[in-house]
């Protein structure tokens, strides 16, 4: 099974729409990230959790609010999605070194 | 400003080709991540480097901390390894700063 998973997949959306993306890990790790690809930005970081009771906003984070549910649950959301958020988002895990952990990823559109 | 800066950003080799990733940074940091994006999204770890040279199948990292520069090496490339190669990496602080991304297409 893999340590780190998002759900949804994939989500079309209009314009106006509260819209949550979850995120769940396995490895034990208290720091997740949110981020988000668009074509030719690279990965753009939204917020940033180091535990439970600390959250973190990070370059981009307007439009977005997140949740830290519990130490395995990193939640984000758009409150009332707009057509520009249209990208790939990823949630990451790491335990405080230099590496990351990716999930899969979650395609979005927002029409 | 981008604080890591990767060269090429596209790159189309014929199968069997030594194939090198170029990766820059501004910041001073302890280490560098090397990651690997497949077509269908998915991002994956390769190579943490702090010094010096690893070596993992036919892909093989280096890095000069001192130059602020770590290359990326793949031989006898194969079409399988068509994919977006991302470096990264994490100054003093908490948060982790990512290249653009090098598009990589090897053609049978």
């Amino acid at each position: 099974d893999a340590d780190v998973t998002q759900t949804p997949r994939n989500r079309i959306t209009k314009t106006g729409k509260r819209i949550m993306l979850e995120c769940s890990q396995t490895k034990g790790h208290d720091r997740m990230y949110w981020y988000r690809q668009d074509p030719g930005l690279g990965l753009r970081l939204i917020y940033y959790s180091f535990d439970v009771k600390d959250i973190n906003k990070g370059e981009i984070s307007d439009g977005y609010s997140v949740s830290r549910q519990a130490q395995a649950k990193f939640s984000l959301s758009l409150e009332s999605a707009i057509p520009n958020q249209t990208a790939l988002y990823f949630c990451a895990t790491s335990n405080g070194g230099y590496e990351q952990y990716f999930g899969p990823g979650t395609r979005l559109t927002v029409t | 400003k981008n604080e890591v800066e990767q060269s090429p950003q596209n790159l189309t080799a014929q199968e069997g080709e030594f194939i090198t990733i170029n990766c820059s940074y501004s910041v001073g940091i302890s280490a560098l991540h090397w990651l690997q994006q497949h077509p269908g999204g998915g991002i994956v770890s390769l190579f943490m480097l702090s010094s010096g040279k690893k070596k993992h199948g036919r892909l093989i990292a280096t890095i000069n901390i001192q130059e602020k520069h770590s290359s990326l090496h793949i031989t006898a490339s194969h079409p399988r390894d068509s994919a977006v190669y991302i470096c990264a990496v994490r100054p003093t602080g908490n948060q982790f700063y990512f290249g653009t991304g090098t598009s990589l297409t090897v053609i049978p």
